[in-house]
């Protein structure tokens, strides 16, 4: 079975552009979840959806951060304007269920760097 | 926010050699979980525990959770080259968050 997929793996931008990243969760799995994860700060939570809809989104740093899930296999997170402090790796995992007993399958990941 | 510390941040050791890394926290956790992460990928789910005192073994890797549910240490018996990687623990309340550690990165040498 294919795990969680991300594209793409890696995207290099200019500041100011707009960036579209792209996950598609593990089929059956009812939650899906966008972190962040840097050197400085770690792998933050910026957003969850629970059946395509947006639960907790505390974690998103700022406006210029939007997440949609259209239906149940797809999700995408853009930046817009990018910024050079945006550069990160973006992981998109899956659950079957949310909450402390339940394992998340993580995708491998988008490498950001905005120049 | 929960706030989860792990020492060390770095390790690095020879291959045979022991280890304990740790995972601590002022707030009391319905669960902790422990996650292996290799250099390209996402991070993957070693263990759950979810009792105070309780010890769970994985081949090499034994995982405690603190009696009080604030922390959590990660043992490795004769450590391979393999076991490299980043190591998270992720702890989880009622709600349906899990906040991460910022981790500890082993190495083990050959």
């Amino acid at each position: 079975d294919a795990g969680v997929i991300q594209s793409p793996r890696h995207e290099v931008t200019e500041m100011g552009q707009e960036v579209t990243l792209r996950c598609k969760p593990i089929s059956g799995h009812d939650y899906l979840f966008w972190y962040r994860q840097t050197m400085m700060r770690g792998l933050e939570l910026l957003i969850y959806f629970n059946n395509n809809v947006p639960i907790d989104d505390s974690g998103m740093p700022e406006d210029r951060f939007s997440a949609k899930m259209p239906n149940a296999s797809f999700s995408t997170l853009k930046i817009q304007p990018s910024e050079p402090r945006d550069s990160a790796v973006y992981f998109c995992a899956s659950s079957v269920r949310a909450g402390y007993y339940n394992e998340q399958f993580f995708g491998p990941g988008t490498r950001l760097t905005v120049l | 926010t929960q706030l989860l510390e792990q020492s060390p941040q770095f390790l690095s050791i020879q291959e045979g050699e022991n280890l304990t890394v740790y995972c601590n926290s002022s707030s009391v956790f319905s669960s902790l979980q422990w996650y292996r992460q290799e250099p390209g990928e996402g991070p993957v789910l070693l263990v759950t525990v979810v009792t105070g005192g309780e010890v769970k073994k994985l081949k090499r890797l034994t995982f405690q959770f603190g009696d009080a549910r604030k922390d959590s240490s990660l043992h490795i018996t004769a450590a391979q080259p393999g076991d490299t990687g980043l190591y998270l623990c992720a702890g989880g309340d009622n709600n349906n968050d899990m906040r991460f550690g910022a981790g500890t990165r082993l190495t083990v040498k050959p």
